[in-house]
């Protein structure tokens, strides 16, 4: 059964780069047809998507953030990592990393969710 | 950007009655829509897809239906752990997300 779980600093300082890494279990990141999320939530707030990696590296990123995110995968480690740079208070949320269906865009596979605080 | 609002914000149901939940895109999304619950502490999971297929090991008493605007989950008859939040979200352009509907205990 396909597992994910992220990982990372729960807590970044304001300005600072806020960096996520997601290992994924049970199956291969280089599976054709799925693309690896990550999607955040504010405390007691709806979802929000960030971005989305194939295996190969093509990336596509939620417009609103695109200019402060980064997303690489490594396939010799069964992960994906997030970077948000310049990071404040507004982007205190839980961030969930997921599995995306490459040609209809729903997300059929979650990790638990990882709390990160921006606060000095 | 597509945004997708959902209605009600709460919507408080008895045990073994029927929820209907609304959801409605900006612009016509075709049945790029999924459906997700989400309890507290928990992940979302993925419930309906294209709007009207269920995802994996979903009970039948979840369903999904329209097109275009104006979508409907339905739950025929609500089980304890039924009490969630459920969030719509589209693919027709990127991917957006509802902001909610919360279904608690009438």
């Amino acid at each position: 059964q396909l597992q994910l779980q992220g990982s990372g600093p729960g807590l970044v300082k304001p300005s600072e780069t806020l960096s996520l890494t997601c290992t994924v279990s049970g199956g291969s990141i280089s599976s054709i047809g799925y693309y690896w999320a990550w999607v955040r939530q504010p405390p007691g707030k709806g979802l929000e998507w960030i971005g989305s990696i194939y295996y190969s590296g093509s990336t596509d990123y939620n417009p609103s953030l695109k200019s402060r995110v980064t997303m690489s995968v490594d396939t010799s480690k069964n992960q994906f990592s997030l970077k948000l740079r310049s990071a404040t208070a507004a982007d205190t949320a839980v961030y969930f990393c997921a599995r995306r269906d490459s040609s209809a865009w729903f997300l059929d596979s979650w990790g638990q969710g990882t709390l990160v605080t921006v606060s000095s | 950007e597509i945004v997708m609002t959902q209605s009600p914000a709460t919507l408080s149901v008895s045990p073994g009655e029927r929820a209907t939940l609304s959801c409605r895109a900006s612009q016509s999304i075709s049945t790029n829509l999924a459906w997700y619950q989400q309890k507290p502490g928990q992940a979302p999971r993925l419930l309906i897809y294209g709007a009207s297929t269920r995802a994996n090991g979903i009970p039948a008493r979840f369903s999904g239906s329209g097109s275009g605007t104006q979508f409907t989950l339905t739950i025929s008859s609500l089980q304890s752990e039924d009490f969630a939040i459920y969030y719509c979200q589209q693919y027709s352009n990127w991917l957006t997300f509802g902001g909610g509907t919360k279904v608690d205990i009438k």
